[in-house]
């Protein structure tokens, strides 16, 4: 069965600086594998996808992820951290019953 | 773009009650889902459906019903409400069924509190 794991419940960055949020999957097929985005008290946003085009696939703002097979991980990032960046972020996958499979979420906090 | 709306933000009841909660969405979407999401655990899906009158069991579907008797409308139904319902409700829609490039678009959630 397929499963979606971040790696970090919680990062913090500065304004200014890099994001990284982790994501690794297991699945014996070529995943989708998704972004959703949860601002406080909102619902989730989309911030990308990937499904076996490109493998670096470019989000909305700035956001971008690239889906490695080797090291079976999806990890996103963005170059340059805005204080409206801070979010909860999900990884998500999708099963062979095309249900979404949801990973715990990281917690973005982005220091002034 | 798609809305997908949810009838209350908040909600307290009581143990024991009867408490429905309302999704609509407006693009004339096939699929509906429900989800709880809880801390640490992500999103956990309770039941969904492909089509009017259709519903499928989620990985939680174990004290909720649903009912669809329109396309653009989706009911949550916890028949006897429990602490352990406390949680964040999220419905969603998505066109495209069974399909590997479908996106799910998701209302802002209610925040059910049993007490």
């Amino acid at each position: 069965a397929q499963s979606v794991t971040q790696l970090d419940s919680h990062v913090s960055v500065s304004e200014g600086t890099p994001v990284l949020l982790r994501c690794n999957y297991s699945s014996s097929y070529s995943p989708s594998l998704f972004w959703y985005v949860q601002h406080p008290n909102k619902g989730l946003q989309l911030l990308l996808k990937y499904t076996s085009a490109a493998t670096l696939v470019k989000g909305i703002n700035g956001f971008e992820a690239e889906f490695k097979k080797s090291e079976t991980s999806f990890h996103l990032t963005k170059p340059s951290a805005h204080m409206s960046d801070a979010a909860e972020y999900f990884c998500v996958g999708m099963d062979s019953s095309y249900k979404l499979i949801f990973g715990s979420g990281t917690r973005l906090l982005v220091r002034p | 773009d798609v809305k997908v709306t949810q009838s209350s933000r908040y909600l307290v009841k009581r143990t024991g009650e009867k408490v429905f909660l309302e999704c609509v969405q407006d693009m004339d979407h096939e699929n509906m889902f429900w989800y709880r999401q809880d801390p640490g655990l992500g999103l956990r899906l309770i039941y969904f459906s492909y089509d009017v009158k259709m519903k499928e069991k989620g990985d939680i579907p174990e004290g909720y019903s649903v009912s669809r008797e329109k396309k653009e409308r989706f009911s949550l139904i916890l028949e006897s409400a429990s602490t352990n319902q406390t949680s964040m409700y999220l419905c969603a829609s998505s066109l495209l069924s069974r399909s590997s490039t479908d996106t799910q678009y998701f209302g802002p959630g209610t925040r059910l509190t049993v007490l």
